[in-house]
């Protein structure tokens, strides 16, 4: 079966670094991808992975193991703006490139 | 330069009723997809086109669901007889290219409430 696990709630302070994990057990895996996705709009793209290692990407990276079915997602200098959902999904089905959503990390970023 | 729309934003519909909604992908845009997204939960896969081919509807939850994209470009979600546990909001997302690589941009989403 598929599986994406993630923490549901997440609270953090302005200015400081937050790290949410995922873990995934799925029958096909293409890539690792993490969605923003601010409450009533579209998730929008923040990083990709396809290769085991970190990808930087100004203050978000993400972290990739293929071996232990593990990732994060690391946000540096937090800001208000950043308190959203953040959403693991595994890219599967071949070149249909399907995403699996994990439920998503509500992010909570207080003063 | 303009992103993915989808219309209506809202749709009420009464238990019974038929529903259609649409997409329209990022001009060129090879693939579409449908995700469906029910409150607190992410997105769920329902069907995938590259350009006027549809591909995979394995997430299509009954065959009360129909898409199409007859000309490669815009979709239509028909969702007939809709009952309550339809109701969640309906993503489309288009890519440049097929292929595992490349990042799918999502549209605002339709939020269908069934009455």
């Amino acid at each position: 079966g598929q599986n994406i696990d993630q923490p549901t709630e997440m609270t953090a302070t302005e200015g400081a670094i937050v790290q949410i994990n995922c873990t995934y057990q799925t029958s096909g895996f293409n890539g690792l991808f993490w969605y923003q996705q601010h409450a009533g709009e579209a998730p929008t793209f923040l990083s990709y992975n396809v290769l085991d290692g970190l990808e930087e990407k100004g203050r978000f990276s993400s972290f990739l193991s293929r071996s232990k079915g593990y990732s994060y997602l690391l946000l540096k200098e937090l800001q208000m703006k950043d308190s959203a959902s953040y959403l693991c999904a595994v890219g599967y089905g071949g070149a249909t490139n399907k995403l699996i959503f994990g439920t998503g990390t509500l992010l909570a970023v207080q003063p | 330069g303009a992103g993915v729309s989808q219309s209506p934003r809202y749709k009420v519909a009464k238990r019974g009723q038929d529903v259609a909604l649409r997409c329209d992908p990022i001009s060129g845009h090879v693939s579409l997809f449908w995700y469906q997204q029910a409150l607190g939960q992410g997105p769920e896969f329902l069907t995938y086109f590259q350009n006027e081919a549809q591909l995979d509807k394995s997430g299509l939850p009954s065959d009360r669901f129909f898409a199409e994209r007859p000309e490669g470009s815009v979709s239509t979600l028909k969702i007939q007889r809709t009952q309550q546990e339809d109701s969640a909001v309906y993503l489309c997302a288009s890519s440049s290219k097929t292929g595992f690589s490349y990042e799918q941009y999502f549209g605002p989403g339709t939020r269908l409430t069934v009455t």
